[in-house]
């Protein structure tokens, strides 16, 4: 069982390149969330969606950009990367944002930006 | 910023002892969610609790949810080398609109 898959899983980029994250997830979920995990930080949110063709923005947005065209699929982008965005990313998703929201995740993807 | 205060940061534990974590905050919260995270792997939720005063296990491990909807605690009896990790704690609350906040993490260190 797949559940939450994220790719790439490493990356290294330089300064003012571009890339996108791919989240896929199989278990027909509606919600779907991108977090960045610093140490010493835990998780925060960067932006999330409650169904396909729509996104909100969660509590750290600023340089990224996300698109949710199919529902198994979160989409993360970097238009012009930082060495402030080096971080771990993870994707999550879960069945209803209810008050139980219990989010399941991927195994994370690590980038650097030099 | 961190609305969870989790302590304490890291903890450095002989095989067999018993360990305890705590997550507080001056918000109350419907939810408290306790995950792990390996080395390299993402968070796996390890209990959910959801009624003040509840009280719940999965194997060696206990978690409470707080009477006053403010805090949890996470129990580990008898650790062993694989509890190694990192420990985190999430709530639910309506007024950060059912979205998940995470405490900054328990780092889990055990000696064989």
């Amino acid at each position: 069982n797949a559940g939450v898959t994220q790719t790439p899983k490493f990356r290294v980029l330089k300064t003012g390149q571009s890339m996108t994250l791919l989240c896929a997830q199989d278990m027909n979920h509606e919600y779907m969330y991108w977090y960045r995990q610093d140490p010493g930080m835990g998780l925060r949110l960067i932006h999330y969606s409650v169904g396909e063709g729509t996104t909100a923005k969660g509590e750290v947005p600023d340089g990224y950009n996300v698109s949710r065209l199919k529902k198994q699929n979160f989409l993360l982008g970097l238009e012009s990367a930082a060495p402030s965005q080096t971080s771990v990313y993870f994707c999550a998703s879960s069945y209803y944002g209810t008050s139980e929201n219990i989010q399941y995740f991927g195994a994370g993807t690590r980038l650097s930006v030099l | 910023g961190q609305q969870l205060n989790q302590s304490p940061q890291s903890m450095f534990i002989q095989e067999g002892e018993d360990v305890s974590m705590n997550c507080t905050s001056s918000s109350i919260f419907n939810t408290w969610l306790w995950y792990k995270q390996d080395p390299g792997e993402g968070p796996v939720l390890l209990i959910a609790l959801y009624k003040a005063g509840e009280l719940t296990s999965n194997g060696r491990l206990t978690a409470q949810f707080g009477i006053t909807r403010k805090d949890s605690f996470l129990n580990i009896s008898a650790s062993i080398p694989s509890d190694v990790g990192i420990y985190f704690c999430a709530g639910v609350s309506a007024g950060y609109g059912n979205k998940l906040v995470f405490g900054a993490g328990t780092i889990l260190r055990v000696k064989s």
